[in-house]
Order: C-alpha cells, then structure tokens, then sequence
C-alpha cells in the first residue's frame, strides 16, 4: 500500500461545484503539502500544515481551503470550482526530525477537469 | 522572488548519457534535489546535494553544483528506456523548511 495515498484519483465536475481532495498518510510525518501541477509551470504550493494546529497559505491559496482533520489526513477544497482550476493535485508529507535534506514524499495525485 | 529553470524536453538514445540542467536565483540555497516522476506517479526523490558541495555521485547519476553560476546539472549514465520520466530540480533555504522551489521538470525521452 501507498504510504500517501490521495482519493479521488480523477474527478471531473462543472463549474461552480464544491470538491474535496483526501489525502492520508501512513508515514507518521507532521508536514503535509498540497501542490498543483500544470504542465510547463512545475509545482506550485497552495498550502502546508506543521501540525493539526497548524495550516498555512502558500503560493496559491485563493480559491482553495484545506482541513488537517488528524496527524494522518489533510483535504483540499474547492469551494465553487472553475476552469483554470483543472490541474493535477499532489499531497506530499515530509519529517522535520530526520535531520537531513527534508524529503518530500508524494501522493500519486488527483487529477481534476473542471468544465 | 526565487525561480528555477529548466529546458522543457530532451531526448537521448538508450545506452548514451543525458544530461540535465537547472539554474536557480536564490543564492541562500541549502540543498537542492532532483526528484523524477514516471507517468502516473507522484514524484521521487532521486538525489540531493547540499549546497556546500561540488559534486555527488550514486550509481548511474552524477549531480554537479556550480554555486557562482546557480547552475546544477544530473547526468545519467548509460541512459535506459526506464528513465524516460520527468526531471524535476527544487531547492530549499534549510533542512526541514516548508519552502521548496520547484522548477518546471524536463521531460527525458529515451529512444530505443
């Protein structure tokens, strides 16, 4: 089994829906991650949790809210989507303590056509 | 802000090395990383190398850091069909930070 494991793995939805994207992680890691990626622009981070208490905008947050609902699990929102949102999703997590480079472990992403 | 770059695609025939190259703005860089995603994956971690080194070699790969130009480059020898993937370069400021930079990945297309 996927150590990060991201459901629904693909969604397509209409303009002006409420989505959900789940992540849960069985790494026991404190940082969880939510990217986009669109192709030719990388990654870009829409926001990152330290802890249960602790949530953060990153690069591009507008349009988007997130949950930490326990250590394991971290869920994006959408809460009225729109097109230019169709990109595919990725959590990652990584271990404060491992006293190295900060690794990143991701998902195997959400994919999402908003039409 | 910070930026990091790289060429969008590259294609190398199988048993040749390729070489893949990055250029990145920030100069507080800690470590910066390669992580490769195969098709319908997420990304992995390949290999990093801290900012105060030149060089770091792992088996088929070699990552060379030249600070003063914020260039680094992976080279993969004796390239496999099974590297066909997309390359990401990222760098972050310390250990643990939340901050990483991605660049925008380079598709390696290896020909049979």
């Amino acid at each position: 089994d996927a150590d990060v494991t991201q459901t629904p793995r693909n969604r397509i939805t209409k303009t002006g829906k409420r989505i959900m994207l789940e992540c849960s992680q069985t790494k026991g890691h404190d940082r969880m991650y939510w990217y986009r990626q669109d192709p030719g622009l990388g990654l870009q981070l829409i926001y990152y949790s330290f802890d249960v208490k602790d949530i953060n905008k990153g690069e591009i947050s507008d349009g988007y809210s997130v949950s930490r609902q326990a250590q394991a699990k971290f869920s994006l929102s959408l809460e009225s989507a729109i097109p230019n949102q169709t990109a595919l999703y990725f959590c990652a997590t990584s271990d404060e303590t491992d006293g190295g480079a900060g690794e990143l472990f991701f998902g195997e992403g959400s994919r999402l056509t908003v039409l | 802000g910070e930026d990091v770059e790289q060429s969008l695609f590259l294609s190398v025939r199988e048993g040749d090395s390729s070489v893949i190259n990055c250029t990145y703005t920030d100069s507080s860089s800690t470590y910066l990383y390669w992580y490769k995603q195969e098709p319908g994956a997420g990304l992995q971690l390949l290999t990093y190398i801290f900012s105060n080194m030149d060089m770091k070699q792992d088996q088929r790969l070699t990552v060379l850091l030249n600070k003063k130009d914020k260039h680094l480059s992976l080279r993969i020898a004796d390239t496999q069909t099974g590297d066909s993937a997309i390359y990401f370069c990222a760098e972050s400021h310390s250990s643990g930070t939340y901050k990483y930079i991605f660049g925008t990945g380079t598709r390696l297309k290896v020909l049979a």
